[in-house]
């Protein structure tokens, strides 16, 4: 089976940069893939690594280690906006997404 | 280009009744997915169809089922429904089934009383 782990909570200040990390277990490895979720909405796709490095993208960046089963999610220059559930997947070959539990980002003005 | 369409948005139903969920995916898109969200268990995957084929299944009980019809489009049935099975139903379309990201739509919010 597939194991996702993230932190439940987070809490960063407006301007700030906050790191969220996410590990896991798997076989198979197809990719990783970052989602944003505002409260009461559809998740948004952020960002997709399947090689080792960091993508970035504007003022989102992620980074994945295939050997260490470890990928983060950077945002810099926080908004209020920002303010959300950020959710880690793991796709495997000829399999379904698995999602993490989420990290609930709280930026404080 | 439309985003993915879910109907309805609201439904509530009550316990022993069932339920039918539509998905209809981004154009072109031929991968659906179905998932199931709650404050408790996250992101749950319930099944994945890529023409008109099932290709994934989660691990629900046989009371939720699936079609993709040939134009693309996603059903979901939920038969004899449960309290516990109040939750966000968000479908999802892909271009293919690997390496590409998913869309979701705005998701359907089912209220079992």
């Amino acid at each position: 089976g597939q194991n996702i782990d993230q932190p439940t909570e987070m809490t960063a200040t407006e301007g700030a940069i906050v790191q969220i990390n996410c590990t896991y277990q798997t076989s198979g490895f197809n990719g990783l893939f970052w989602y944003q979720q505002h409260a009461g909405e559809a998740p948004t796709f952020l960002s997709y690594n399947v090689l080792d490095g960091l993508e970035e993208k504007g003022r989102f960046s992620s980074f994945l280690s295939r050997s260490k089963g470890y990928s983060y999610l950077l945002l810099k220059e926080l908004q209020m906006k920002d303010s959300a559930s950020y959710l880690c997947a793991v796709k495997n070959y000829g399999q379904n997404f698995v999602f993490g539990p989420g990290t609930r980002l709280s930026v404080l003005p | 280009k439309a985003g993915v369409t879910q109907t309805p948005r609201y439904l509530i139903k009550t316990r022993g009744q069932q339920v039918t969920l539509s998905c209809s995916p981004i154009s072109g898109h031929r991968s659906v997915s179905w998932y199931q969200q709650t404050p408790g268990q996250g992101l749950q995957f319930l099944f994945e169809y890529f023409s008109e084929t099932q290709r994934n299944k989660g691990n629900f009980p046989g009371r939720f089922s699936g079609r993709q019809f040939s134009n693309s489009r996603s059903e979901m049935n939920v038969s004899t429904l449960e309290l516990g099975d109040s939750a966000l139903y968000l479908c999802a379309s892909s271009l293919r089934t690997e390496n590409t990201e998913a869309f979701f739509g705005q998701g359907t919010r089912l209220t079992v009383v």
